[in-house]
């Protein structure tokens, strides 16, 4: 089984509506990320936490919300779809100081909204 | 503003010996990462570049020099299975990773 998991994997929906991204992970990492990723570009970070009780805001922010339920659970929410936020995302764990910038990488969440 | 530079798109030859260049400006330095990305699937983590040098890992070495900015990745031996994409980002002052856009590298037989 995958140490980071998410859910979907793949969703297609309509412009509007609402949608929840789910990541668990069994790492036991503190540190929790959710990233898109656009063809040509690179990844772009939207929300991150180092701890439950810890979110903040990345470069991109608007029109995204998330909620860390446990250490183990992170879940990205689109509120009010829109087609622009057609992408791949990617949730991401690390562990602390020097090994924050070793990610590991869910599988990916392929979102397409019409 | 922070900023990562690499190169959109390589080709090189099965066997052969390639080298991704990676220039970087930004506020801090606390390590240089290598990510390795098949297209459709996860980043996963290659290499980590705090101090100036190369580190070898298998047919993978990464080159650092802070004072210039800069840092290559050097893949020998290519196989066919090496035809992804290689990010490089760079841990900033506050601990952020800041990504580029990544390095497509096509290998032909």
């Amino acid at each position: 089984d995958a140490d980071v998991t998410q859910t979907p994997r793949n969703r297609i929906t309509k412009t509007g509506k609402r949608i929840m991204l789910e990541c668990s992970q069994t790492k036991g990492h503190d540190r929790m990320y959710w990233y898109r990723q656009d063809p040509g570009l690179g990844l772009r970070l939207i929300y991150y936490s180092f701890d439950v009780k810890d979110i903040n805001k990345g470069e991109i922010s608007d029109g995204y919300s998330v909620s860390r339920q446990a250490q183990a659970k992170f879940s990205l929410s689109l509120e009010s779809a829109i087609p622009n936020q057609t992408a791949l995302y990617f949730c991401a764990t690390s562990d602390r100081g020097i090994h924050t910038g070793e990610l590991f990488f869910g599988e990916g969440s392929r979102l397409t909204v019409l | 503003g922070q900023n990562i530079d690499q190169p959109t798109e390589m080709t090189a030859t099965e066997g052969a010996i390639v080298q991704i260049n990676c220039t970087y400006q930004t506020s801090g330095f606390n390590g240089l990462f290598w990510y390795q990305q098949h297209a459709g699937e996860a980043p996963t983590f290659l290499s980590y570049n705090v101090l100036d040098g190369l580190e070898e890992k298998g047919r993978f070495s990464s080159f650092l020099s802070r004072s210039k900015g800069y840092s290559y990745l050097l893949l020998k031996e290519l196989q066919m299975k090496d035809s992804a994409s290689y990010l490089c980002a760079v841990l900033d002052s506050n601990y952020q990773l800041i990504w580029g856009a990544g390095t497509k590298l096509i290998i032909k037989p």
